[in-house]
């Protein structure tokens, strides 16, 4: 079966300060992955998807990218947060299943 | 406008009662339909989908389509504390298995 792994599961990180989110599957191969993001009590709004290593699609302009440097990992990356920034992300393969997400508070 | 409003809520209703829960859409691109249950501080997990006009029933959860109108819909019988959660309607069928959401309605089921 297919499972999602997220880390870390909480981030506290300053403004301006660098981002690092891991996301892994397991149980299936060249999945399609996506990141979204949540806000508080908000739905989610697609980030970046990919549908393989190395391919990644943006949605919408941001302060963040994402990478696929491996078939079942995808990482989201800053180079400087800002408080925006802050939210509940979750990365998701196809539309069925997504991980536990990150809750993300930048002060 | 958004591709897929929700109606807000909050929703309270006692044990036992039928909820419904309801979106709309705009773009007729758009395919297929979702709805997902997600717990606090949880990612969502995937209760329903349906890619045509009409009922799909699964226990409890009835999701109803109306393409013409481009209205969605969950309905929930004999609704259970545990079905307490917020909910999302999701849609898709663009590209990529992309999905747009609504923003999300909280549900409390009390006893």
């Amino acid at each position: 079966s297919q499972t999602i792994h997220q880390w870390p599961a909480t981030l506290v990180q300053p403004v301006g300060s660098p981002l690092s989110l891991e996301c892994t599957v397991e149980g299936t191969s060249n999945p399609n992955l996506y990141w979204y993001r949540q806000a508080a009590g908000r739905g989610l709004q697609l980030l970046f998807y990919s549908v393989g290593i190395g391919q990644i699609s943006s949605e919408v302009p941001q302060n963040l990218s994402a990478s696929r440097p491996q078939d079942r990992q995808f990482i989201l990356s800053s180079k400087k947060l800002l408080l925006s920034d802050s939210g509940f992300y979750l990365c998701a393969f196809g539309t069925q299943y997504f991980g536990p997400g990150t809750r993300l508070t930048v002060l | 406008q958004k591709e897929v409003e929700q109606d807000p809520g909050p929703l309270s209703v006692p044990e036992g009662a039928i909820v419904s829960l309801n979106c709309t859409y705009s773009n007729s691109a758009f395919q297929y339909f979702m709805w997902y249950r997600q717990y606090s501080r949880k990612g969502p997990e995937l209760l329903m989908y349906t890619y045509s006009s009409g009922n799909k029933e699964d226990g409890r959860f009835t999701a109803q389509v109306d393409k013409s109108s481009k209205y969605i819909s969950l309905f929930i019988r004999d609704s259970q504390p545990s079905d307490s959660a917020t909910y999302l309607c999701g849609a898709g069928g663009t590209s990529y298995g992309k999905l747009t959401f609504g923003q999300g309605t909280i549900l409390t089921v009390h006893p």
